[in-house]
């Protein structure tokens, strides 16, 4: 498969608590994004993490990379209820231009 | 994020009408893209202009069609569509489609329902 695909497909957290999100493929790429989505919205770009990088961090957002395992996760420290969202990992392959590959996306559910 | 605006927001229409779809970016960019978005399925990316030629088509069926006149606006021209073409679709843009680390930026969409 070209595209991602995020693991869990939904999880539901209390506020506070924090969030995890996995996302695998099995392509080559240049680099990987994150992506939110509101329900009845479009995508809102979070963070992007080159294929040379290991972490990332942008708030209370913070990205990992593992090329060795084609894997990436997102963590969400310290949950609120308006981090209630799908979240989707977007894959820019090598060679690709701009064009990126989204998986299915985890819908996360943080209850106040 | 007012950066890329859709119209309309929602739109129904029967199989056999001609509708459009229209997208405007404020943000200066030379990329856009069609992306339709459909339940329990991931993103599909249907067309890629940069500085207005067509770079990427998705093997999208001919009823749809898309325009770039500038820039600025991209539109989607629907014509005898199918119950299965009912989705979300999104606009998004990007400073260019060949730069290495440009975020793209999303419209709202237009909910696409065919009757």
């Amino acid at each position: 498969s070209q595209q991602g695909e995020e693991d869990p497909q939904a999880l539901s957290i209390q506020e506070g608590e924090n969030a995890t999100m996995n996302c695998s493929y099995k392509t080559s790429i240049n680099n990987l994004q994150w992506y939110r989505q509101n329900s009845g919205r479009g995508l809102v770009h979070l963070i992007l993490i080159r294929s040379n990088e290991r972490e990332k961090h942008s708030g209370r957002l913070r990205v990992t990379l593992d090329t060795s395992k084609k894997s990436s996760s997102l963590l969400i420290t310290a949950s609120r209820a308006a981090d209630t969202a799908s979240y989707f990992c977007a894959l820019r392959r090598r060679n690709a231009g701009n064009m990126l590959t989204f998986g299915g996306g985890t819908r996360l559910m943080v209850k106040p | 994020e007012t950066g890329v605006t859709q119209t309309p927001r929602h739109l129904v229409m029967g199989m056999t009408n001609k509708k459009s779809l229209k997208c405007e970016q404020h943000l200066g960019h030379n990329a856009m893209y069609w992306y339709k978005q459909s339940a329990k399925k991931p993103l599909e990316l249907m067309f890629v202009y940069n500085f207005k030629e067509q770079t990427e088509n998705n093997s999208v069926p001919s009823r749809f069609s898309p325009e770039c006149p500038n820039s600025s606006h991209l539109f989607l021209h629907l014509h005898t569509l199918q119950p299965e073409d009912s989705a979300l679709y999104l606009c998004a843009s990007s400073q260019d489609f060949l730069g290495g680390e440009q975020p793209q930026h999303f419209g709202d969409g237009t909910r696409l329902s065919i009757l």
